[in-house]
């Protein structure tokens, strides 16, 4: 059975950084690029960021890039978002997402931005 | 890059047919054959329900289908059960040569 899990979310100060990782099992890892996906409370889907198999493609939503960086790791099964300079509008609960479609996905993280 | 454009909400009775649209442009619904659907329950994860503008996953039932015309992609849920009702999503790549995006609606709440 595939399975994606998400964790690294909490409460962080307007400024703040916070660091998302996702462990990935039940699929050979290496071989499919990855997402990041995001939802505000009470709101939509929308797409942060996408990293290729090899980490040679990465990609990122205007309203993160330079402040967020995507990686991963084949050798752990990992997938990481690191978000920095936080702000109040990158609240919302975060899922890792295998591509190609974002299928399947993980239980999703929550991140709060409040002072 | 705006959000493609679905009805915030449409509803039908138990057995009925109903249709969700999602609207984008020529360089994102109508330039690729890349528009996937997703259902999502409160306080889940999303589930892909067709991908590729028509095609639908194993394990997915046979009463979700997938249709494009032109910047319009179409979600089609024939008879409707209680346990359809959810949030849909759809989806669509929107790069080019030089850049890369993916957008999604805003969502349809579906009220069975």
């Amino acid at each position: 059975e595939m399975q994606l899990v998400e964790s690294g979310g909490g409460l962080v100060k307007p400024g703040g950084s916070l660091r998302l990782s996702c462990v990935v099992s039940g699929f050979n890892f290496s071989t499919y690029s990855m997402n990041w996906v995001r939802q505000a409370p009470g709101k939509g889907l929308q797409w942060v960021s996408f990293i290729s198999s090899s980490s040679k493609y990465i990609y990122y939503a205007d309203s993160v890039r330079g402040r967020f960086t995507i990686s991963r790791d084949n050798a752990r099964n990992s997938v990481f978002l690191q978000m920095n300079s936080l702000r109040a509008e990158d609240m919302a609960v975060y899922y890792c997402a295998r591509s190609n479609y974002f299928d399947p996905w993980g239980q999703g993280t929550l991140v709060t931005v409040s002072s | 890059q705006s959000a493609l454009t679905q009805p915030a909400s449409v509803s039908g009775s138990p057995g009925q047919t109903i249709t969700i649209s999602c609207t984008g442009t020529s360089s994102d619904v109508g330039g690729y054959k890349v528009v996937s659907w997703y259902q999502q329950y409160p306080g889940t994860a999303p589930k892909l329900l067709i991908y590729e503008d028509t095609k639908r996953p194993s394990g997915v039932s046979d009463r979700f289908s997938g249709s494009k015309s032109g910047n319009t992609a179409s979600l089609t849920i024939s008879g409707l059960q209680i346990e359809d009702e959810a949030d849909y999503y759809c989806c669509s790549y929107a790069g080019s040569t030089t850049f890369f995006h993916v957008i999604f609606g805003g969502g349809t709440k579906l009220t069975v």
